[in-house]
């Protein structure tokens, strides 16, 4: 199946500075690169994906970029706020139809003010 | 438009017992899919639906159930509750894959004494 790892596990900012989270993944097949975002005892939340087909997606202070060929994808976070901190997960599809999401370990970012 | 409702909340089982969890979804969604998280980790996929009538096994699908008889509702069921099986249970759904953004319950916290 599919292995997605993720790093760091841990992550430790001044607010205002940049977050960086990547990711790598096994299955060339994988087209679809979701972040969810997970606050303390919530549900995990979309906060933004890309698709095979672009390197680099932006929405406000959250960017994410593919490298296709290294098989890995990363997150930045620009000018980090404390609200910003929560467990990052990054995901990735596989399986028949790629029909199964496999989710990285998490990185539990903290933004110190 | 509620989302998606996991009930219950909270449950304390044990060993041996079964029960239902249960996931309805409002939004005709085509895919729903059962996680769970355990402390400190990433989800992990338990089974998943991309319609009703059709269900199938994901990573770690032993000692689970599904089924799939409506478009809204998709209920995981233990057989015989065990220990290791004391997590977070998330229920997500999305217009018709994984390859779409995925919807997440509340989640159901489970504790087998």
């Amino acid at each position: 199946g599919e292995n997605v790892e993720q790093h760091p596990s841990t992550l430790s900012v001044q607010e205002g500075d940049s977050a960086v989270i990547k990711c790598t993944y096994s299955d060339s097949a994988s087209n679809y690169f979701p972040w969810y975002k997970q606050e303390l005892g919530k549900r995990p939340q979309l906060i933004i994906d890309i698709r095979s087909n672009v390197g680099e997606k932006k929405d406000q202070r959250i960017a994410v970029t593919l490298n296709k060929t290294a098989k890995h994808f990363s997150l930045h976070i620009t000018e980090t706020q404390p609200e910003d901190s929560a467990v990052y997960f990054c995901a990735a599809p596989w399986g028949r139809a790629g029909n199964m999401l496999t989710f990285g370990g998490g990185t539990r970012l903290m933004v110190k003010p | 438009n509620a989302g998606v409702t996991q009930t219950p909340k909270f449950q304390v089982l044990k060993t041996g017992q079964s029960m239902t969890l249960q996931c309805a979804q409002d939004m005709n969604h085509e895919y729903m899919s059962w996680y769970r998280q355990d402390p400190g980790m990433g989800l992990r996929l338990i089974h998943y639906s991309v319609g009703a009538g059709i269900t199938d096994q994901g990573e770690v699908p032993n000692g689970y159930n599904v089924s799939r008889s409506t478009t809204e509702d998709f209920p995981l069921r233990l057989l015989s509750a065990a220990p290791s099986q004391t997590s977070v249970y998330f229920c997500a759904s999305s217009y018709d894959g994984a390859e779409q953004p995925q919807h997440f319950g509340d989640g159901t916290r489970l504790s087998i004494l």
